[in-house]
């Protein structure tokens, strides 16, 4: 099965920072690649798929790359209700795995 | 609106079974592949099981094959999770999670979650 990781597993930023998020699978994955973010005691919610379309409602400055292997997520200018825990996922194909997470807070 | 609606999880002994629903409202439930996911306390999220629209197809995690089962009702807009034989790791919060592709077949790729049921597994 594919597996995959992420990078940094937590960071702290400032408001108004530029930050990166960067997930690999094990195999490739085309761009079968998903982001979501979790607020703490909330639900999962789908930002990206396809490895760069922003899902419906989801503000631009969030915007993701990658195909293959490699991925990244970006938020432009952290804003305070951006800290979250954020999980890659890789899809299309059984079994869907899960990164293991990249906790972002406010410094 | 799109809602997915947990329900079945509560406290049950090592080696017990549990059976859990996921009532849908607000799309054509057939049209999508559904699956359960879960978490555990503190951790990261885990696949648990799809199922495609049809129900014809069911997949699953290697941890809970053997051990769980997935099933739909269609007419009923609702999806299942038979778990039998419940481990102590088993312990999690289990979410439904609506396919994000409008296709009948499993992406599993989630665009719309319940809000979870809670299944501890302890003695």
């Amino acid at each position: 099965d594919i597996q995959m990781t992420q990078s940094p597993s937590s960071l702290s930023a400032s408001v108004g920072d530029r930050v990166i998020i960067t997930c690999r699978a094990s195999q490739g994955i085309s761009n079968n690649l998903a982001w979501y973010q979790q607020k703490p005691g909330k639900v999962p919610k789908l930002l990206i798929y396809a490895a760069s379309t922003l899902q419906s409602g989801v503000p631009s400055r969030f915007s993701g790359s990658g195909s293959g292997t490699d991925f990244t997520l970006t938020i432009s200018c952290l804003q305070p209700e951006d800290v979250a825990t954020y999980y890659c996922q890789k899809y299309n194909s059984a079994p869907p795995a899960f990164g293991p997470g990249t906790t972002v807070d406010i410094k | 609106e799109v809602q997915l609606l947990e329900s079945g999880g509560g406290m049950i002994q090592p080696g017990g079974s549990l059976r859990l629903s996921c009532a849908a409202s607000g799309f054509t439930f057939s049209g999508y592949a559904i699956s359960w996911v879960r978490q555990a306390p503190g951790k990261g999220l885990e696949w648990v099981s799809g199922i495609s629209g049809s129900g014809g197809s069911t997949y699953y995690a290697d941890s809970v094959k053997g051990r769980f089962t997935i099933s739909r009702g269609n007419s009923k807009n609702t999806l299942y999770l038979q778990m039998n034989s419940l481990r102590a790791e088993d312990t999690a919060l289990y979410y439904c999670a609506k396919d994000l592709a409008n296709s009948s077949w499993f992406s599993g790729a989630f665009d719309i979650w319940g809000q979870g049921t809670m299944v501890t597994v302890s003695s």
